[in-house]
């Protein structure tokens, strides 16, 4: 199964918006809603920011959001802030064939 | 709150096996399906694979032939097991879970770094 596929690294500057894409296959990111988004800081766990292609959950700022077209989803951050500074990843939920969970390699944000 | 905790050797030998335990706290293990997933130095995140508390598993095709996790329900707990490890199964090795979202990891463990050296 293959990762799925971010851009290596994004940036933008304070107040600014991004968006990071996520393509992968009509067997994962193109069949089903289960897209989402994790922030990673440096030796920290990750976070979910985005569930279920545009869902956040409790607690997530609205500055995050989370869209898909066809076999590729994005997350934008609006309003860029320094804490937002992270590397973000994408995954899809297992489909009912395969029941493997893919990850996106994973982009890197800085904020200039 | 739901916790996961992580613990075991963080050196291993090459060609040995890998053994880590996952303790969860705040929830039954019967309740959900529970990931291992890891992340070399520098690199993104891999599914290792998961189990179900009936002990049904699932794990990454490319670590299949070496990979066993198991449940043991008494002790709340899940273990991944990882065998003739080599230096490219040094890591960051995470347990999560999906909690109050289905469909994505919500609850992660702290993580624990593991070296395979001599």
């Amino acid at each position: 199964q293959s990762a799925l596929t971010q851009p290596a690294s994004v940036s933008g500057s304070p107040g600014q918006s991004v968006t990071i894409s996520c393509t992968g296959t009509s067997s994962d990111v193109g069949g089903y809603n289960y897209v989402s988004w994790y922030q990673q800081h440096p030796g920290k766990a990750p976070k979910l920011m985005i569930y279920d292609v545009s869902k956040r959950p409790s607690g997530v700022s609205n500055r995050f959001s989370g869209s898909k077209s066809g076999n590729t989803a994005s997350l934008t951050i609006s309003g860029l802030q320094a804490e937002d500074e992270a590397d973000y990843y994408c995954s899809s939920y297992p489909s009912s064939s395969t029941l493997i969970w893919v990850f996106g390699g994973g982009t890197k944000l800085t904020v200039l | 709150q739901v916790q996961l905790q992580e613990s075991g050797p963080g050196l291993v030998k090459p060609s040995e096996t890998l053994s880590l335990t996952c303790t969860v706290s705040g929830v039954s293990i019967s309740s959900s399906y529970w990931s291992w997933i890891r992340q070399p130095p520098g690199k993104g995140l891999e599914w290792v694979g998961d189990i179900y508390h009936s002990g049904t598993t699932n794990y990454n095709p490319s670590l299949k032939s070496r990979v066993t996790i198991s449940v043991d329900t008494s002790k709340n707990q899940f273990s991944l097991n990882l065998s003739s490890v080599t230096a490219a199964d040094t890591a960051v090795y995470y347990c999560a879970t999906e909690g109050t979202y289905a469909g994505a990891f919500d609850i992660w463990g702290q993580g624990t770094m593991v070296t395979v050296s001599s």
